[in-house]
């Protein structure tokens, strides 16, 4: 069974960093694309970035460039989002998702870390 | 960037009727438009991709239709579990991946 572990969400200031953890297992996830996709409260989904099966391509929503750092641990099943300079915009829950085969879909999800940015 | 529009943002329904929700997309996307469901405090789940193509273990009510720019998922008899919030996603020109703003599916 795919399972997908989020980790790493909690309160941080304007300004502030996170790194979120997704801790994956359940099939191999060193051939999978994986991407982030937040849900801010009460509102849609919003794409965030996609980091390809061995790192080598990587794409992020214009919105968050520069701010944004998506990795990966292949050796450690773990997808990684480094988050800075922080915005109160930034507040949603952050999901990763795989890559359904090389359909830019999603077809397994996690449940999800909350982040919220506030002074 | 394409812009996804779904409509409308509520559909009330009673179970067992059918419900048909709506997906328009700024410029064409060919097929490649993908639904989510998603329950409250759930993660979204993936239904069709495709424009039509059932994913895994997914119910034959569930069924999609279009291209281009026009879209539509029916259900075709309502089940309790089936209210829920409804997300289209077009993958056809990226980055970035766009969802469409949601239809929430609601008991009448």
């Amino acid at each position: 069974e795919v399972q997908l572990v989020e980790s790493g969400g909690g309160l941080v200031k304007p300004g502030g960093s996170l790194r979120l953890s997704c801790a994956a297992s359940g099939f191999t996830f060193s051939t999978n694309t994986m991407n982030w996709v937040r849900q801010a409260p009460g509102k849609g989904l919003e794409w965030v970035s996609l980091i390809s099966s061995d790192g080598t391509y990587i794409h992020y929503a214009d919105s968050l460039k520069g701010r944004f750092t998506i990795s990966r641990d292949n050796a450690k099943n773990s997808l990684y989002l480094q988050m800075n300079s922080l915005r109160v915009e930034d507040t949603a829950v952050y999901y990763c998702a795989t890559q359904f085969y090389g359909v830019k879909i999603f077809d397994n999800w996690g449940q999800g870390t909350l982040v919220t940015v506030s002074s | 960037e394409i812009v996804m529009r779904q409509s409308p943002a509520t559909l009330s329904v009673s179970p067992g009727e059918r419900a048909t929700l709506s997906c328009r997309a700024s410029q064409t996307v060919s097929t490649n438009l993908a639904w989510y469901q998603q329950k409250p405090g759930q993660a979204p789940r993936l239904l069709i991709y495709g424009a039509s193509i059932r994913a895994a273990g997914i119910p034959a009510r569930f069924s999609g239709s279009g291209s281009g720019t026009e879209f539509t998922l029916t259900i075709s008899i309502l089940q309790s579990e089936d209210f829920a919030v409804y997300y289209c996603q077009q993958y056809d020109k990226w980055p970035p991946l766009t969802f469409g703003g949601g239809t929430k599916v609601e008991i009448k």
